[in-house]
């Protein structure tokens, strides 16, 4: 099983739609958890850290399921500068961070 | 600040060639990152340092990669010799360190070997 898991998409969503993305991890170790953001031939950079207790950041909530292991991160009224690629990201207590390949977003007019 | 820069943009080389990729982390960060991308394998970390001193380097493919940080301002990434399978987005980040999540990327060395 691979550390973490992502489904790519492309999820195609008009604008103001909901989308959800979920990802799954095979290492019950890990402890930190996090969504990063990369647009198309950028850099990635971090958008928001995952709680326990879930977390909320304007149209973005994210969430962690310890039990089945995934993290969730839900996009409200989706607009098109939302169109990027979500990269799903944790790590161990004194490790590096730990990248999955990411999920396409594009949010169309 | 200037942010984590990194050179060349963009590399084109031949096979067997020795190439290097330069890297200046944001002044008063820890810890530096390789990073490496291609669609098949998404990012990978290849190695990283905390206060210029090598963690882990157990995702530097083979021997032909090697990594340096002589001080707290600069650090390379040399390939030698290159092969085509080489060819992907290069990436160094920094980071205050402590285990803070938060990764600053540069904007990455497009490596092409022919």
């Amino acid at each position: 099983r691979k550390e973490v898991e992502q489904d790519p998409g492309p999820f195609n969503v008009p604008e103001g739609a909901t989308v959800a993305f979920n990802c799954t991890y095979s290492n019950s170790a890990s402890q930190s958890f996090f969504w990063y953001r990369q647009d198309c031939r950028k850099e990635p950079k971090l958008l928001m850290s995952v709680y326990s207790s879930g977390n909320e950041d304007g149209r973005f909530t994210a969430q962690l399921n310890r039990a089945s292991q995934y993290i969730s991160l839900l996009i409200r009224d989706s607009k098109l500068s939302d169109s990027a690629t979500y990269l799903c990201v944790f790590n161990q207590a004194g490790t590096a961070l730990i990248f999955g390949k990411g999920t396409t977003l594009s949010v169309s007019s | 600040d200037a942010g984590v820069i990194q050179s060349p943009r963009h590399e084109v080389t031949e096979m067997g060639q020795e190439v290097t990729l330069r890297c200046k982390p944001i002044s008063g960060h820890n810890s530096l990152f390789w990073y490496r991308q291609t669609m098949m394998r998404g990012l990978e970390l290849l190695i990283y340092f905390n206060n210029n001193v090598p963690i882990d380097d157990s995702g530097m493919p083979e021997d032909r990669f090697s990594a340096k940080m002589p001080n707290a301002s600069f650090s390379t990434l040399k390939i030698q010799p290159s092969e085509p399978r080489d060819s992907a987005v290069y990436f160094c980040a920094s980071s205050l360190g402590g285990g803070t999540p938060k990764l600053f990327f540069g904007s990455g060395t497009q490596l092409s070997v022919l």
